[in-house]
């Protein structure tokens, strides 16, 4: 375990559905980032919290919405998504906004149906 | 808009072979460049470097950054079959985020 986790490891859903993706940390970092990696393309950053506030939002659709109660948890909520967005959900943290990388979790391996 | 260019995407070597991975980059006001291991799904890191011509090194893995030409190489020897892995290539400059490359899958066989 890297200390970031994520659940569930695995998620098939149909197109109506609303699920919620879940990231915990417990390393003291202050940022924390959601990020998609699609077969054969570059990791994608989608959302950016830097102290519990969200400081980047990379043109996501709104079918993604990302909560962060407190500096260990981070929330991905989904609904009505499309095929397209089946992919690696991967969530990261770190101390400081980028400067000294990130910590990984595992991902989510999201199906879309 | 910062831009990381990994070479090659894939490569197949033999167990005992010498590898060499490549990164460029384009970051407006560079900090600094980061390589991660894939096996299965979370990126573990590698190395981070920021001063051009110093050589990182863990074990039979090294990496060295030039600041002038915008790249770093990522060097693994003797490999072995645990090295098949996705090597992703990243950098962070005044967008604070880091920007990933595609990556280089390497497929090491006995």
């Amino acid at each position: 375990e890297t200390g970031v986790t994520q659940t569930p490891r695995h998620l098939v859903m149909g197109m109506t559905n609303k699920k919620s993706l879940k990231c915990e940390q417990h390393l003291g970092h202050n940022a924390m980032y959601w990020y998609k990696q699609s077969a054969k393309k570059p990791l994608e950053l989608m959302f950016v919290y830097s102290l519990e506030e969200r400081v980047e939002n990379n043109s996501v659709p709104s079918r993604f919405s990302p909560e962060c109660p407190n500096s260990s948890h981070l929330f991905l909520h989904l609904h009505t998504l499309q095929p397209e967005d089946s992919a690696l959900y991967l969530c990261a943290s770190s101390q400081e906004q980028g400067a000294r990388g990130y910590t990984f979790g595992s991902g989510t391996r999201l199906t879309v149906v | 808009e910062d831009k990381v260019v990994q070479s090659p995407l894939s490569l197949v070597v033999h167990e005992g072979d010498t590898v060499t991975l490549n990164c460029s980059y384009e970051v407006t006001n560079f900090r600094s460049l980061l390589w991660y291991k894939q096996e299965k799904k979370a990126p573990t890191f590698l190395f981070m470097l920021t001063s051009s011509g110093i050589e990182k090194k863990s074990g039979r893995l090294s990496s060295i950054l030039d600041k002038k030409e915008l790249f770093s190489i990522l060097n693994i020897t003797a490999t072995q079959t645990g090295d098949s892995a996705v090597y992703l290539c990243a950098s962070s400059g005044s967008a604070r985020q880091l920007t990933f490359g595609s990556g280089t899958q390497l497929t090491v066989l006995p």
